[in-house]
Order: C-alpha cells, then structure tokens, then sequence
C-alpha cells in the first residue's frame, strides 16, 4: 500500500451496534487524526494522536474511542452507535503534530449510515 | 475561541479568475492552510501561509493578512477540473486545525 487505506468504505450500522472503523498509514508519520464531515459543517476533529502511545480529544470526542499501539494503524471506535453518528470519516496523518505545522494526507473516507 | 467564515458557493466561468475569501478569529496565529476537496474525495493539502503576502504555485495563490485576519486563494485560468470546494483552517491552541466550512465553487463552460 501507498499512502493512507480507510476500511470498510461504507456502512450501514444499526444503532447500539459497536463499529471499528481502520486506518492503516505506510508514511511512517508520526502524527494521525480522526474527523467526521457533515454537510455545511466543517471537517470536525473527534481525536489524534501525536505520536505511537499517545492520544488526545478533539472538538467532538463524545461517543468514540480510539487507541494507537503501533505507528502505522489508528483504529476508531464507535461503543454503541447513534444515527447522529451517521457521517463521513476521514483519517490523516502528517510527518509530526503538536506544534509543527505540516500538510496533512487523508485517506478516502468512510461513509457511516447509523440507521 | 476560534471561528472561521468562508462564502459557501461561487461560481465562475473557464478560463477565468476567482478568489475564494476566508476570515478568522483565533487566540493566537500559527498560519493558516488551504485544501481541494473534489465531491466524494479526501481533502488534498494546496497551500499553507504564515508570513504576510502573496504565495504562487502556478495557477494557484494564496494571499495573509494577520493583521486583518484575512486570507484568499486566487485562481487564475480556471479549468472544469477546479469544480470542487475549497477548504480553510487554521491550528488551534492545542496545534491541531480548525477547518471552515468550505467554499464549493463551480466552474461553468
């Protein structure tokens, strides 16, 4: 792989149902982000890790987890999905985060239907 | 706290030039970026200021204004392909990017 995966591309999840959405990154960065995009609303930060070992909450962090064991994957999880959850996700990654300023790469997203 | 405002559609003819705004309020500046995003696809990364003035890359600028907390992306020649929206954002206290909402821009023949 090249460059930054997302899996499933969509879903369709019933509410009260545990999802995993992946993000598996082979630019060895160090920093990886998680956000949510909704129509007329900007993209939304739900949690990052700025490096292996370490995560931090975002601007919408209620009702998702996220754990970060290696470098490369930074899975998110929804515990019990709610159809406000209902979304696009995007995960990112950039060379370094907390205090560098550096472009940002994006995966293509998954579309979540919480029914 | 932080908000960001961007106009949410323009549109523009082929071959011409348009400039997308984008206004900010922050606690503190550490530069501000701009991204593509074309229907259906991830953002991709365009330009990134922090420094007062104009930065060209090609068909594209982007022009800062700290002062007025201010910023547009100029694109000149536009082509079919420059249909998509155009996002702003700028890093937060805690370093990670608060995006606007976005500017969709539609080109027309």
């Amino acid at each position: 792989i090249a460059g930054i995966t997302q899996a499933p591309t969509s879903q369709i999840l019933a509410a009260g149902r545990r999802m995993t959405l992946r993000c598996t990154q082979d630019m060895r960065h160090n920093a990886m982000y998680w956000y949510r995009q909704d129509l007329g609303l900007g993209l939304r930060l739900i949690h990052y890790s700025n490096t292996a070992g370490t995560t931090g909450k975002g601007e919408v962090p209620d009702g998702y987890s996220v754990s970060r064991a290696n470098t490369d994957d930074f899975p998110l999880t929804l515990a019990s999905a709610v159809p406000s959850q209902t979304s696009v996700y995007f995960c990112a990654s950039s060379t370094s985060g907390g205090g560098s300023y550096n472009e940002q790469f994006f995966g293509p997203g998954t579309r979540l239907t919480v029914l | 706290g932080q908000n960001i405002d961007q106009p949410t559609e323009m549109t523009a003819t082929e071959g011409a030039i348009v400039q997308i705004n984008c206004t900010y309020q922050t606690s503190g500046f550490n530069g501000l970026f701009w991204y593509q995003q074309h229907a259906g696809e991830a953002p991709t990364f365009l330009s990134y200021n922090v420094l007062d003035g104009l930065e060209e890359k090609g068909r594209f600028s982007s022009f800062l204004s700290r002062s007025k907390g201010y910023s547009y992306l100029l694109l000149k020649e536009l082509q079919m392909k420059d249909s998509a929206s155009y996002l702003c954002a700028v890093p937060d206290s805690n370093y990670q990017l608060i995006w606007g909402a976005g500017t969709k821009l539609i080109i027309k023949p």
